[in-house]
């Protein structure tokens, strides 16, 4: 079975300082990593995913991720946090073998403070 | 484009009535699914498709029914709602391997 840990329910950084939120997944196969935000009452929005090929990904936002393969984790990072990037952040797992099915990490909530 | 759009916004139901939220995107996306938030829990997976004709379970399907006969539409039934079932929804879509675009939600209470 597929798995996601989000060992953090919440970060706190200070504006312009650097962030990381972190993810490691268990999967079977290759997997499919993605990164989602959601602010208050709204859906989630797609940040950024990994695929294939090179381990930094770059996404929406200033935001990218490291992936790595040995230590099976895919954090989400960004150089200079701004206050507007507080909100929920998801990390979720595709197994392609497995088709359309999906698995989200419980979410870490990123508190930037000015 | 719409995207994905989800009707009701909120609801409320009496334990044991029955509802249908609905579902559809305008992507083409044969991808499908039905998530619930609650709060400390991230999203848990109620059903998906693969697929016009095609679906499956996830984690937590008991007390929900779906079906999807057109690529577009992917309604949730509930059958007969119960408390536990006071959560957000929402539906999202995807095309193979791609990220997922969600709906803006369902809030349901059940009282």
């Amino acid at each position: 079975a597929q798995s996601v840990a989000q060992p953090e329910d919440q970060v706190n950084v200070a504006e312009g300082n650097p962030l990381t939120v972190k993810c490691t997944y268990s999967v079977s196969g290759n997997p499919y990593l993605f990164w989602y935000v959601q602010y208050p009452n709204r859906g989630l929005q797609f940040l950024l995913k990994y695929i294939t090929g090179d381990n930094l990904v770059k996404g929406s936002y200033g935001f990218e991720a490291e992936f790595n393969k040995s230590q099976t984790s895919f954090h989400l990072k960004k150089p200079s946090a701004l206050v507007s990037d507080s909100a929920l952040y998801f990390c979720a797992v595709r197994d392609p073998a497995r088709g359309g099915k999906s698995t989200f990490g419980d979410g870490t909530t990123l508190t930037v403070k000015p | 484009n719409a995207g994905v759009t989800q009707t009701p916004k909120f609801q409320v139901l009496k334990t044991g009535q029955s509802m249908t939220l609905q579902c559809a995107q305008d992507m083409n996306h044969e991808y499908m699914s039905w998530y619930r938030q609650d709060p400390g829990m991230g999203l848990r997976l109620i059903h998906y498709s693969v697929g016009a004709g095609i679906t499956d379970q996830g984690e937590v399907p008991n007390g929900y029914n779906v079906s999807r006969s057109t690529t577009e539409d992917f309604p949730l039934r509930l059958l007969s709602a119960a408390p536990s079932q006071t959560s957000v929804y929402f539906c999202a879509s995807s095309s193979a391997g791609n990220e997922q675009f969600f709906g803006p939600g369902t809030r349901l209470t059940v009282l």
